[in-house]
């Protein structure tokens, strides 16, 4: 079993309509939790991380985390055009020494059509 | 001002040939790591150091020598060039904080195919 479980879609919506994205871990290690989205040809960025479980709020996007069941998701409000995209979960664990480890999952493709 | 650069952004090779590839960073950072994000858009890390120090290698051929001449950069050096070395490879760096959740912030990749 992989260490995140990530659907790799693709996933195509309405502008307008709501996104659920998820992620699964098995490492009860993970202590941040994160969403990176990567637009064509261009390095990741991070969107929202979280610590503990619940939800984070910020803007028309929303990050959950349960660690009981070891699931993460990422909600898009009101999706629009521009948040087409490759949306990546991402989980860190401290290595040491000023370093960090973060696992990635596969990522889900994400086409909003106008 | 890009606070992660690195060149090339696109590197064409023939198998058997040794490559390099550069990255900088203005962010005042103190870690810096490489990537790889395979066709499938995996994204996996490969190596980190801390202050020119090798803190972090994943079971990466040797044939991959990263090199950190100071904190503001990390290059990567590849030997005798595979077909599975085909990848886009991602610079990132970071900073310990209190506060900090370790994010990374990523180069716009360079992207290497091997012929």
């Amino acid at each position: 079993q992989k260490e995140v479980e990530q659907d790799p879609g693709p996933l195509s919506v309405p502008e307008g309509a709501i996104v659920s994205l998820n992620c699964t871990y098995s490492n009860s290690a993970f202590q941040y939790f994160m969403w990176y989205r990567q637009y064509s040809r261009k390095g990741p960025e991070l969107l929202m991380y979280t610590y503990s479980s619940g939800n984070k709020e910020d803007g028309r996007f929303t990050a959950q985390v349960d660690k009981s069941s070891k699931y993460i998701s990422l909600f898009i409000r009101d999706s629009q055009p521009s948040d087409s995209a490759t949306y990546l979960c991402a989980m860190s664990t401290y290595s040491g020494a000023g370093s960090y480890q973060l696992t990635f999952g596969k990522g889900t493709k994400l086409s909003v059509i106008p | 001002d890009t606070a992660v650069s690195q060149t090339p952004k696109y590197l064409v090779t023939q198998m058997g040939n040794d490559k390099s590839i550069k990255c900088e960073q203005n962010l005042g950072h103190d870690t810096m790591y490489w990537y790889k994000q395979d066709s499938k858009k995996f994204l996996k890390i490969m190596f980190s150091y801390n202050n020119k120090e090798l803190i972090i290698n994943e079971t990466v051929p040797n044939r991959f020598s990263p090199k950190s001449p100071d904190k503001a950069h990390l290059n990567l050096h590849i030997n005798s060039l595979e077909l599975g070395d085909s990848a886009v490879y991602f610079c990132a760096s970071s900073q310990v904080l209190a506060s900090n959740t370790g994010e990374l912030f990523f180069g716009e990749g360079s992207r290497l195919t091997v012929l």
